[in-house]
């Protein structure tokens, strides 16, 4: 069964410097990778998917996500955070082929220091 | 405006009574599903309905019933409602294949007193 590992529930860093939020899976399978953002009382919405092709994939408002096969990892980054940044982040995989299920992340708090 | 559509927002209700949520896409979308975000923000799927079939019934108890009348409308219903029934609730649809982005509903907040 696949499963999801966020290392950090909560990342404290200043305005305009770089992050890293950090996603590892496990799954018996070949899998989709997915990155979500939940502001404040919303819902989630997508920031940014691995399918296949190129490890490197770059989402909406800067953020971008590396796809590591060895070490079953698929980290987020951005390279200057700003204050609008700061949100709930989910790591989510899908097996390929399967029912369309999503297994979520627990979250990372990504909080931004003025 | 296209998006998922849930009411309503918040919930506030008494131990013991039934509730519905309503949950409605106008994205063309076949998949839908519920999910519970508890107050960690751990967020676990409940169901998924592909064109009003039943998909993914995970282990929730049998007092969350959902019904899909078309396959634009996932509506929740709970039974007997409990104290840790307290959590948001989110509906979210998606195109039929596997990998494709689920559209996330704006929540609703359901308070068991």
């Amino acid at each position: 069964a696949q499963s999801v590992t966020q290392l950090d529930s909560q990342v404290p860093v200043f305005e305009e410097a770089p992050v890293e939020l950090r996603c590892n899976y496990s799954s018996s399978v070949s899998v989709y990778l997915f990155w979500y953002v939940q502001y404040p009382n919303q819902g989630l919405q997508l920031l940014l998917k691995y399918l296949s092709g190129s490890t490197l994939v770059k989402g909406i408002n800067g953020f971008e996500a590396e796809f590591n096969k060895s070490q079953t990892s698929f980290h987020l980054r951005k390279p200057s955070v700003h204050i609008s940044d700061t949100a709930e982040y989910f790591c989510a995989v899908s097996d390929l082929g399967r029912d369309d299920k999503i297994i979520f992340g627990k979250g990372t708090r990504l909080h931004i220091l003025p | 405006d296209t998006a998922v559509s849930q009411t309503p927002k918040y919930l506030v209700t008494q131990m013991g009574n039934d509730k519905s949520i309503k949950c409605e896409q106008n994205l063309g979308h076949d998949t839908m599903y519920w999910y519970k975000q508890d107050s960690k923000k751990f967020l676990k799927i409940m169901f998924s309905y592909n064109n009003k079939e039943l998909i993914i019934n995970e282990t929730v108890p049998n007092r969350f019933s959902p019904k899909s009348p078309d396959k634009a409308h996932l509506n929740l219903h709970i039974n007997s409602l409990e104290l840790g029934d307290s959590a948001v609730y989110f509906c979210a649809s998606s195109p039929r294949l596997a990998g494709n982005e689920q559209f996330f509903g704006p929540g609703t907040r359901l308070t068991v007193l």
